[in-house]
């Protein structure tokens, strides 16, 4: 069975660091096509997708966060790790961790977030 | 970023109606869609990827089609486990962007 559990601090002070931990059972950080992408999603609001790392390690950002975010994967803990650095009110929000696979169809190769971890619960407020 | 529009915003629906939900890429993306069911204080849930391939284990009550700008997710004979949010999301480049959501309620 596959799952995905973050963990992290429920409050941070404005300025502060955030990291969050994903840790995954049930599948391997290293197999291909594997991959684990971080999205958030505001209090009322649609999601938005923040990161990736990839089965060979290939990381990718949220182009207007990119400055603030790095993502890593521990494959010996199973972990993958997500840090945003100079937090603000405007980051309050769910952050979950996903498992983004890709699937091939009629030979194309299509990526889906298949399997969320809980979320956990972020805000930021001094 | 490829914008994701999707409408209407929320529907009243009852419990065996057929529902459809539209949603428009700012350009085209192919089939590189997918849709997802979210409902209150949880995850959200993989339906529909590749625009019209059905997830393991959704019912076969929801489908998906569409190609290009231009996607609908049906739910036919809506059941009362159906009534939450409904987003789409681009995957055709970086970042994967989500559509506002569309509300099915009572």
């Amino acid at each position: 069975q596959v799952t995905l559990r973050e963990s992290g601090p429920a409050l941070v002070k404005p300025t502060q660091t955030l990291t969050l931990t994903c840790t995954v059972s049930g599948f391997s950080l290293t197999t291909s096509d594997m991959c684990v992408s971080w999205v958030r999603q505001p209090p009322g609001q649609a999601p938005e997708w923040l990161a990736r790392v990839d089965w060979d390690d290939d990381k990718y950002y949220r182009t207007s966060l990119k400055t603030r975010l790095t993502i890593s994967k521990d494959t010996s803990k199973n972990q993958v790790v997500l840090t945003m650095t100079n937090m603000d009110p405007a980051d309050t929000a769910t952050y979950y961790c996903a498992r983004q696979v890709i699937t091939l169809v009629r030979g194309v190769r299509h990526y889906s977030l298949d399997v969320w971890g809980e979320g956990t619960a972020v805000s930021v407020s001094s | 970023d490829i914008q994701m529009t999707q409408s209407p915003s929320s529907v009243l629906a009852s419990v065996g109606d057929r529902v459809t939900i539209t949603c428009r890429a700012s350009q085209a993306i192919s089939s590189w869609l997918a849709w997802y069911q979210q409902k209150p204080g949880k995850a959200p849930k993989l339906l529909i990827y590749a625009a019209s391939s059905l997830q393991s284990g959704v019912p076969s009550r929801f489908s998906g089609s569409g190609f290009g700008t231009d996607f609908t997710l049906t739910i036919t004979s809506l059941q009362p486990e159906d009534f939450a949010t409904y987003y789409c999301q681009q995957t055709n480049g970086l970042p994967p962007t989500f559509g506002g959501g569309t509300k099915v309620e009572i």
